[in-house]
């Protein structure tokens, strides 16, 4: 398997503009996550889906930041408005809990987005 | 408050010289606790899972132990190639399918 892949791996954009990642979770994984990780505050949670459905988005900064799971093998996250204080790397993560399963977590390489 | 607290911040080591690093939780009723591995530019990539106290697993150089309220992730004789950020983590009580994290040590190997 591929792994988690995530698009674009660097997104450079001015300040007000709309950003939008992009994950494809390992296949077969029901579980997907996006997180947030800087110097300051670590690796934080935004939101988790399970079979497509959002389940908690209490991680979610503001109403500038959404996320869709249209279908099984891809997801988004959109910010729009971008401010300089979204600049981090944003990951991806997919777990699966099926039988034998041990929640796990497994991440892909992440997007490093800059707003100036 | 369910917390993970990783100490030390930052850990240099010369090479082949042992040490331990620290993961603190307060989880009431753990489900399962996690360690991971992030080099710098790259996800966290996954190394153990330890569910109840006593329980050790092992991969080269590193032993990951856990009791009731920590667990160890033990490197022996590290090598240059094992620095990196190691990041601890454990389910969420609320929901098995969530992890919180600890802040990760910085562990850096001299030759």
């Amino acid at each position: 398997d591929a792994g988690v892949i995530q698009s674009p791996r660097h997104e450079v954009t001015e300040m007000g503009q709309e950003v939008t990642l992009r994950c494809k979770p390992i296949s077969g994984h029901d579980y997907l996550f996006w997180y947030r990780q800087t110097m300051m505050r670590g690796l934080e949670l935004l939101i988790y889906f399970n079979n497509n459905v959002p389940i908690d988005d209490s991680g979610m900064p503001e109403d500038r930041f959404s996320a869709k799971m249209p279908n099984a093998s891809f997801s988004t996250l959109k910010i729009q408005p971008s401010e300089p204080r979204d600049s981090a790397v944003y990951f991806c993560a997919s777990s699966s809990t099926g039988q034998g399963a041990s929640y796990e977590q497994y991440f892909g390489p992440g997007t490093r987005l800059t707003v100036t | 408050e369910d917390q993970v607290t990783q100490s030390p911040e930052a850990l240099r080591l010369q090479e082949g010289e042992s040490s331990s690093l620290n993961c603190s939780y307060t989880v009431s009723g753990l489900r399962g606790l996690f360690w991971y591995r992030q080099d710098p530019g790259k996800g966290p990539e996954f190394l153990f899972t330890l569910y109840s106290a006593g329980e050790e697993k092992e991969k080269e150089r590193l032993k990951a132990t856990l009791t009731k309220k920590e667990s160890f992730l033990h490197i022996t004789a590290p090598k240059p190639e094992d620095s990196a950020t190691y990041l601890c983590a454990v389910q969420a009580p609320s929901s098995a399918s969530k992890i919180i994290f600890g802040s990760g040590t910085r562990l850096s190997i001299r030759p």
